[in-house]
C-alpha cells in the first residue's frame, strides 16, 4: 500500500466548499488515474493521465478538476459537490496505459482510498 | 457498456474449503484481472491472464478464461479468515486501455 498514498483519507465537505485530494506514488510510474467507488457500484474510471497528459475524460462532471504536475502526483479539485458525490475515491497508477504497445494491459496499484461524505 | 460481472454476489465459506468465483463479460478483451479489496481500501492486483492464456496460477489462487464463453473464474484453495475480502475482475476492450471492473462477489470465510 505504502507504494501509492492517497490524502486525505476521510474528508466531510459541504456543497459549497472546495478542497483537493492528493495522490501521490513511487513507483515510477507514468500512467495514473482517479476512480469513484459508491455502494454496490461498479468502480467507475473517472480520469487517466499518461505522462502527465489527460488521456480519458469519462464524462465526469465540471465539478470534479483533475490536475496531473508530473508522473507522481495527481491531484482531484473539488468545488460545488453534491451529496450523490459521496464516495470513496481511488488513485491507482500502473507502469504504462498500454495504448502505444498495442494495449497490452498493466495492473494497476491502488491507494488506501479517500473516504468522501458531501453534506 | 462491457462490463465483468461476478456471480455470486456474496460468499460464506468455513476456512479450509475452497472457493470460486466466476466473472462474464460482453465483448473481445486483451487480457482479464482479478484484484481484491479488503472493507473501505484500495485494491489489490491478484493476477493477469491474457486472452491466449487458458489458466494461471499463484499460489492458492488459480485463475481460468474461457474466451469463446467470454468467463472467467477465480478459485482460491483451502481458504482462510484473512481472505474475507471482496474480489473483482477487470477487463480491458480490445483497441482501449480502459479497464472496466464488475461489481464484485464479497467472499466471507468463517474460522
Amino acid at each position: 500500500e505504502t507504494g501509492v498514498t492517497q490524502t486525505p483519507r476521510h474528508l466531510v465537505m459541504g456543497m459549497t466548499n472546495k478542497k483537493s485530494l492528493k495522490c501521490e506514488q513511487h513507483l515510477g510510474h507514468n500512467a495514473m488515474y482517479w476512480y469513484k467507488q459508491s455502494a454496490k457500484k461498479p468502480l467507475e474510471l473517472m480520469f487517466v493521465y499518461n505522462f502527465k497528459e489527460q488521456t480519458e475524460n469519462n464524462s465526469v462532471p465540471s465539478r470534479f478538476s483533475p490536475e496531473c504536475p508530473n508522473s507522481s502526483h495527481l491531484f482531484l479539485h473539488l468545488h460545488t459537490l453534491q451529496p450523490e458525490d459521496s464516495a470513496l475515491y481511488l488513485c491507482a497508477s500502473s507502469q504504462d496505459t498500454g495504448r502505444e504497445k498495442h494495449y497490452i494491459s498493466y495492473e494497476q496499484y491502488f491507494g488506501p482510498g479517500t473516504r468522501l461524505t458531501v453534506t | 457498456s462491457q462490463q465483468g460481472e461476478e456471480d455470486p454476489q456474496a460468499l460464506s465459506i468455513q476456512e479450509g474449503e475452497n472457493a470460486t468465483m466466476n466473472c462474464s463479460y460482453k465483448t473481445s478483451i486483451n487480457n482479464l484481472q482479478w484484484y481484491r479489496q479488503n472493507s473501505g481500501r484500495g485494491l489489490v492486483h491478484l493476477i493477469l491472464i491474457r486472452s491466449n492464456e487458458r489458466e494461471k496460477h499463484s499460489g492458492r489462487l488459480r485463475v481460468t478464461l474461457d474466451t469463446s464463453k467470454k468467463s472467467s473464474s477465480l478459485l482460491i484453495t483451502a481458504s482462510r479468515a484473512a481472505d474475507t475480502a471482496s474480489y473483482f475482475c477487470a477487463t480491458d476492450a480490445r483497441n482501449t486501455d480502459k479497464l472496466i471492473f464488475g461489481t464484485g462477489t464479497r467472499l466471507q470465510v468463517f474460522p
